[in-house]
């Protein structure tokens, strides 16, 4: 079975640095990967995914991430944050050939002060 | 385009009462899929469906159970409610078996309150 860690619970920053969010996974057979983002009272929104192809995945709002397969990780990037980017951010694993159910880590709040 | 929706969106209940909590999926998906999000955690898988069948179950107790309407939308049901199901329950649907890959589209959840 799948499991994914996200190795930072907080993570704040100034506005307009760079700034990433780790995430590693397990699994035993080919995956997918995801990363989503959740503001305050709402639902969780898709932000990019991996899926095939080219390692360097690009999404919305100018997050990026990389998939590592060597060392099982999918780290989400962003060269510069603004306030707005302030939320949950949450990594999932699927697993290809399986159920397609997704699980997902606990969560890394990024928090952007001015 | 209507998204996933999800009634109520707020609900507070008691001990040993029972809830139902609706979805409605994105027009044309077939899969719906109940997450439990307790605050500060990431979303637990509770169940998902298919074509009105269980494709899966996660690790929760028999209190919890739902089922799927031949419209595709979805009902999830906990009897018995303790303190620890306060949650965000979460529904969200995807599209069907043949190009799953497990990207979900989510609902912003009914906030459940048990006191």
């Amino acid at each position: 079975a799948q499991s994914v860690t996200q190795l930072d619970s907080q993570v704040p920053v100034f506005e307009e640095a760079p700034v990433e969010l780790r995430c590693n996974y397990s699994s035993s057979v080919s995956v997918y990967l995801f990363w989503y983002v959740q503001y305050p009272n709402q639902g969780l929104q898709l932000l990019l995914k991996y899926l095939s192809g080219s390692t360097l995945v690009k999404g919305i709002n100018g997050f990026e991430a990389e998939f590592n397969k060597s060392q099982t990780s999918f780290h989400l990037r962003k060269p510069s944050v603004h306030i707005s980017d302030t939320a949950e951010y949450f990594c999932a694993v699927s697993e290809y050939g399986g159920s397609y159910i997704p699980t997902f880590g606990r969560g890394t709040s990024l928090i952007v002060h001015p | 385009d209507a998204g996933v929706t999800q009634s109520p969106t707020h609900l507070i209940k008691t001990r040993g009462q029972h809830v139902t909590l609706r979805c409605s999926p994105i027009s044309g998906h077939k899969s719906v899929s109940w997450y439990q999000q307790v605050l500060g955690q990431g979303p637990q898988f509770i169940f998902q469906y298919y074509e009105k069948e269980e494709r899966g179950r996660g690790n929760f107790p028999d209190r919890f159970s739902a089922r799927q309407f031949p419209n595709y939308s979805s009902e999830l049901n906990v009897n018995a409610l303790l303190l620890g199901d306060s949650a965000l329950y979460l529904c969200a649907s995807s599209l069907d078996a043949g190009g799953n890959t497990g990207e979900l589209f989510f609902g912003e959840g009914s906030r459940l309150t048990v006191l």
